[in-house]
């Protein structure tokens, strides 16, 4: 797609419930972020792709959260037994990554609204 | 490790007049240093960056940016702002090239 595509926009659950967010990368972008955005704040690191190495998943907040990433392309991010302070923005940027690049532009996704009641 | 300070939560200019919103970065190695701004309802979108060529960094819509080292700052500016540049901007660094760390960001409110 043009873009990186994020699904669903808005989702509402209730405490206790598990949910899947979804993320669709630029085509041919070999590094995924997520992030997490709380009212008033900044960007929160959750977990980073890039190719075929293992995930840094040092910001997942707790072992409720995980995410994975099918053929290099598409990831989810599960939330199991969602608390009230999960509800958050969650963003999901790619980038192109190649032998030699550094700090290449993030290319974000409008964000999945979670509300946790 | 790395980090960025945005000083100011919320800024308000009148339109026309010079924007400054400060950022200041703690990094052990060279960083690369960005500004990505957010309006309402829409994604981040990348500003500007500086990967260690030219200090004076020039990004879209008029806006740009000074890499000071012996400050650890990383400030924006642009000379008249505009109704539309009304929105949240977030400073980042990165040390690693593939880890980013985001500021909490300032509001900018511009009054006409």
């Amino acid at each position: 797609g043009a873009g990186v595509s994020q699904s669903p926009s808005n989702k509402v659950t209730e405490k206790g419930k598990d949910v899947e967010l979804r993320c669709d990368p630029i085509s041919g972008h070999t590094a995924l972020y997520w992030y997490r955005q709380s009212l008033g704040q900044g960007l929160e690191f959750l977990i980073y792709f890039q190719g075929n190495s293992a995930p840094d998943k040092s910001g997942l907040p707790s072992d409720r959260f995980s995410a994975e990433r099918t053929g290099g392309s598409v990831s989810t991010l599960t939330i199991q037994r969602t608390q009230q302070e999960d509800s958050a923005v969650y963003l999901c940027a790619s980038s192109l990554v190649w032998r030699g690049s550094f700090g290449e532009k993030l290319f974000f996704g409008s964000g999945t609204q979670l509300s946790v009641l | 490790a790395q980090s960025v300070t945005q000083l100011d939560s919320h800024v308000s200019v009148s339109e026309g007049t010079p924007v400054l919103l400060r950022c200041n970065y703690s990094s052990s190695y060279s960083p690369s240093l960005f500004w990505y701004v957010q309006h309402p309802n829409k994604g981040l979108q990348l500003l500007l960056k500086y990967t260690s060529a030219a200090t004076l960094v020039k990004g879209i819509n008029g806006f740009e940016a000074e890499f000071k080292k012996s400050e650890t700052s990383f400030h924006l500016t642009k000379p008249s702002a505009h109704m539309s540049d009304a929105a949240e901007y977030f400073c980042v660094v990165s040390a690693t090239g593939n880890q980013f760390y985001f500021g909490t960001g300032t509001s900018l409110t511009v009054i006409p």
